[in-house]
């Protein structure tokens, strides 16, 4: 049972547009959402996160819109870089049943290439 | 700061053996999570360790278990492996309760089961 689900194995953007990773999830109890970008030989690393009660947030070149009807999120990079070559991984936790111990479920990635 | 290590990095074994994986969290982190990653997917929740306690459990065997020192370092054992236990194994350190989400990721331990 795929609880979230990141459909675009891959995705290839030019410098300097924009890239949009997208993933869905379908757990409602799911209440707060994270985006992990991983390098061949180390492990992922945080990027941005988004809780429930919110359906946007921004951190420099990077924001996640979350649409809680759809059960869908989304990132997005603008500009792109080359150095933003990466697996990305989507995530969500639940604090439901009063345990907030931050067990993650994530998605399968998507390789993001960013062509000079 | 150290960040979460990992050790070893590399590991091969024969199927019926035992692994023994370590983890040390970042430093000022009381919670270790263990995941697993095969080819291709997403990192799994095995589970996860707090206050020298397994919190909460993904759905894995028994075969794997795991412990959690008083300075908060852990170790994941598989015993009984299988060829499909080959894979990455990450571990992950987070401050509970503060931010359990926050998880910071070590570099894993690549097992091969052959």
């Amino acid at each position: 049972d795929q609880q979230v689900k990141q459909n675009s194995p891959s995705l290839s953007v030019q410098e300097g547009r924009i890239s949009i990773l997208n993933c869905d999830y379908t757990n409602s109890m799911f209440d707060y959402f994270l985006w992990y970008k991983k390098y061949p030989a180390e492990g992922p690393t945080f990027l941005i996160s988004i809780s429930s009660i919110k359906d946007k947030n921004e951190d420099g070149r990077f924001t996640v819109f979350l649409n809680k009807s759809a059960k869908h999120l989304s990132l997005h990079i603008v500009p792109s870089q080359p150095g933003d070559s990466a697996v990305y991984f989507c995530a969500a936790s639940s604090a439901a049943g009063g345990t907030s111990y931050g067990k993650l479920t994530f998605g399968q990635g998507t390789i993001l290439t960013v062509h000079p | 700061d150290a960040g979460v290590t990992q050790s070893p990095t590399h590991l091969i074994k024969t199927r019926g053996q035992q692994v023994t994986l370590r983890c040390s969290p970042k430093s000022g982190h009381d919670t270790v999570s263990w995941y697993q990653q095969a080819l291709g997917q997403g990192p799994q929740f095995i589970f996860q360790y707090y206050e020298e306690e397994e919190r909460q459990r993904g759905n894995f065997p028994d075969r794997f278990s795991g412990h959690q020192f008083p300075n908060y370092s852990s170790e994941l054992n598989v015993n009984a492996l299988l060829l499909g236990d080959s894979a990455l194994y990450l571990c992950a350190s987070s401050l509970v309760p503060v931010y359990p989400y926050e998880q910071y990721f070590g570099p894993g331990t690549r097992l091969t089961v052959t």
